[in-house]
């Protein structure tokens, strides 16, 4: 069985510029994740999908990010425009019951210049 | 708010001793808890969780956690360090009022291995 992926595994951009980020979860996880881990902080909550349904997005940052996941499979993690504090690592997760384990991606290194 | 509190940010073990890495939470209320485990280049593995049945939990690779509702504390433990071992600790919850499952984590523990 597949784990998450995710795409880019790093991406280096200026400020500005825009980037989207994607996760694959596991096949048949309803549940999908997003975290961040800003450099020396701890890993924060972003949003939370159930299938194609934003179920919490209290942790989104700004409008600046936008989380997409069309049809309940892959999601998309955009961000329009970079700033500095942009930078860090994007994890996706996923899970067949929301409280149940979740599977994490090996994360997307973010570095806005 | 519901907050995880990981003591030391980097702990060093000599091979063959005793690993303890700390973790507190912050609720009157126990919640779902977890510790994950980060090798280099690697995603988040789940280590072992504590979801309100035997308060001794134990994971994979000869770790343990016990949860201590008096000290809001689930601390984990390994008896013997492995070389293998070294890579970044992370404690985490789900409060008890959150169902969708969204994960609060602690600022994680490096753990070093010395030969």
């Amino acid at each position: 069985e597949a784990g998450v992926t995710q795409f880019p595994s790093h991406s280096v951009i200026e400020k500005g510029q825009t980037v989207t980020l994607r996760c694959d979860p596991i096949s048949g996880h309803d549940n999908l994740y997003w975290y961040r881990r800003v450099m020396g902080k701890e890993i924060k909550f972003l949003l939370h999908f159930v299938k194609e349904s934003k179920q919490d997005e209290s942790g989104m940052p700004n409008n600046r990010f936008l989380a997409e996941r069309t049809g309940g499979t892959y999601s998309t993690l955009k961000v329009q425009p970079a700033e500095l504090e942009d930078s860090g690592v994007y994890f996706c997760a996923s899970s067949q019951v929301d409280l149940n384990e979740q599977f994490f991606g090996p994360g997307t290194r973010l570095t806005v210049l | 708010a519901q907050s995880v509190t990981q003591l030391g940010s980097h702990v060093s073990v000599s091979e063959g001793a005793l690993v303890l890495l700390r973790c507190n939470y912050s609720s009157s209320v126990p919640p779902y808890l977890f510790w994950y485990v980060q090798y280099p280049n690697q995603g988040l593995q789940l280590l072992l969780k504590y979801t309100s049945a035997a308060t001794l939990v134990k994971g994979i690779n000869g770790f343990e956690a016990e949860f201590k509702k008096s000290e809001t504390s689930f601390h984990l433990t390994k008896p013997s360090a492995h070389m293998s071992d070294a890579a970044e600790y992370f404690c985490a919850v789900i409060p008890f009022y959150n169902q969708g499952g969204k994960l609060i984590f602690g600022q994680g523990t490096e753990l070093s291995v010395k030969p």
